[in-house]
C-alpha cells in the first residue's frame, strides 16, 4: 500500500461547480499536510497547508482527519483556470511524501 | 518565497554521457532538495543537499550515479551520469519554506535520454 494515495482522477467538472477529493496517508505518525497545484509541464506550487482544524483560502477548503487518516480539498465555484493536477502532500519525520495527483479538468 | 530558477531548461542526451543540473536561488537557504518525476508519476526525493557537508541521499539513488554538489547557500548542481533512456524524467529542485516544512519548486529541467 502506498504511503500517500490519492484518486487519479480525471475529474471532469464543469465550471461554477463545486468539487471535493480526498487523499489518505497510511502512517499515522505523519506530522503536516498540504495540497499543491501542478499545471501541466510545471512544477508543482503550494496551493495550502492543511492544519487539524481545517482551513480556508478563498474558494478552497482544506481538511483534515486524524481519526480516518484523510485530508481533503473543495473547491467552489470552480473557474477554468482551476484546471490541474493536484498534488496531495505529507511529511513524516522530515520526510516529504508525495502523492500522485487528481487531475481536474473544469469545462466551460 | 525564494524564486528558484533552473539550467538546463531541457536537453536531450545520448546514452553512457552525464548532464549537471544547475539550481538557483535568490536567497540562502540551508536545505535544497533534489526530485525526479518520471512522466504520469509523482515527484520522488533524490537527495537533500545540505551546504558544507555531502548530501543525504534516499533509497535507491546512488552518489556515484547523481553526484551533487552544495558550494554555497544559494546553488547547487545535480549531475545524472552514465545517462540510460530509463533517466529521462524531469528533475526539480527545491527549498524549504521559511515558516514551516513547505516546499518551493524550480522549473524542472526535462531530460530525454535517447
Amino acid at each position: 500500500r502506498k504511503e500517500v494515495e490519492q484518486d487519479p482522477g480525471p475529474f471532469n467538472v464543469p465550471e461554477g461547480a463545486t468539487v471535493a477529493f480526498n487523499c489518505t496517508y497510511s502512517n499515522s505518525a505523519s506530522q503536516s499536510f498540504f495540497w499543491y497545484r501542478q499545471d501541466c509541464r510545471k512544477e508543482p506550487k503550494l496551493l495550502m497547508s492543511v492544519y487539524s482544524s481545517g482551513n480556508e483560502d478563498g474558494r478552497f477548503t482544506a481538511q483534515l482527519n486524524r481519526a480516518s487518516q484523510y485530508i481533503s480539498l473543495l473547491i467552489r465555484d470552480s473557474k477554468l483556470s482551476d484546471s490541474a493536477t493536484y498534488l496531495c502532500v505529507v511529511n513524516r519525520d522530515d520526510k516529504i511524501i508525495f502523492g500522485k495527483g487528481t487531475r481536474l479538468h473544469i469545462l466551460p | 518565497s525564494a524564486v528558484i530558477s533552473q539550467k538546463p531548461s531541457r536537453d536531450i542526451c545520448q546514452r553512457g554521457t552525464s548532464l549537471t543540473i544547475q539550481c538557483q536561488v535568490d536567497s540562502q537557504v540551508t536545505m535544497m532538495f533534489w526530485y525526479r518525476q518520471q512522466p504520469g508519476q509523482s515527484l520522488t526525493l533524490i537527495a537533500t543537499a545540505n551546504q558544507g557537508s555531502e548530501a543525504t541521499y534516499e533509497s535507491g539513488f546512488v552518489i556515484d550515479k547523481f553526484p551533487i554538489s552544495r558550494p554555497n547557500l544559494t546553488f547547487s548542481t545535480l549531475t545524472v551520469s552514465n545517462m540510460s533512456p530509463e533517466d529521462s524524467s524531469i528533475y526539480l529542485c527545491s527549498v524549504g519554506g521559511v515558516f514551516g516544512d513547505e516546499q518551493y519548486f524550480g522549473p524542472g529541467t526535462r531530460l530525454t535520454v535517447t
